[in-house]
């Protein structure tokens, strides 16, 4: 059974930091990983998606990668904004179009 | 491209009494995913259909939760007699096989709670 978690649970950073969020899984059987922010009271906005062929992706200051030989992915915000103060979650997939197991996320809090 | 669109986004019963929550996936999307999240926690599936076939229910509690996809556009997911522990976050997703890989689009989601 697929477990995801996420380190840390909760962050807090000045503004303007570079930071990285983790995530594992135990299966390596992982198909493709998504990153997902949450904002309060609302759904999941889809950040990125990495295909089970592929290592990275990125979209403007995101960067996610995925190392299945080590059951990890990350994600990396450059120069962070209180905009982007959220919480982030990272979920697998163990084929395609299956469900998604998710961690229980990291909150972050960037201050101005 | 209009997103997915849930209702109602709040709703507050009693315990033992029964709910339903609507969904409508993005057009053209024939996978449809119901979560449940409680608060501090990842979502977790409830169910998924494929049009109006159901994929994947092993997480449903079948004895009090049901959920229906007619036509395999819309679907409802329904609670009888709800308990004190389902007060939660239900999401639903739905997703399409686009460049290789089915990205999930959730809705903003129906908050129960349960007294």
């Amino acid at each position: 059974k697929q477990e995801v978690t996420q380190i840390p649970a909760a962050l807090s950073v000045p503004e303007g930091e570079n930071l990285v969020l983790n995530c594992s899984f135990t299966d390596s059987a992982i198909y493709n990983l998504q990153w997902f922010r949450q904002d309060p009271g609302k759904g999941l906005t889809s950040l990125l998606l990495i295909q089970s062929s592929q290592r990275e992706q990125t979209s403007g200051r995101l960067n996610a990668s995925l190392d299945k030989s080590s059951g990890r992915s990350t994600l990396y915000i450059a120069a962070s904004q209180p905009g982007d103060s959220a919480t982030y979650l990272c979920a697998g997939e163990e084929t395609s179009g299956s469900r998604l197991t998710f961690g229980e996320g990291t909150q972050l809090t960037v201050n101005p | 491209e209009a997103g997915v669109a849930q209702s109602p986004r709040y709703k507050i019963i009693e315990k033992r009494q029964s709910v339903a929550f609507w969904c409508n996936p993005i057009s053209g999307h024939a996978t449809l995913y119901w979560y449940q999240q409680i608060l501090g926690q990842g979502p977790k599936l409830l169910i998924q259909f494929q049009n109006n076939g159901v994929v994947d229910d092993s997480q449903l509690p079948k004895d009090r939760f049901s959920a229906e996809r007619l036509k395999g556009v819309d679907s409802t997911l329904k609670i009888q007699p709800a308990k004190l522990e389902d007060s939660a976050v239900y999401l639903c997703a739905s997703s399409s096989l686009r460049q290789g890989a089915h990205e999930q689009f959730f809705g903003p989601g129906t908050r129960l709670t349960v007294l």
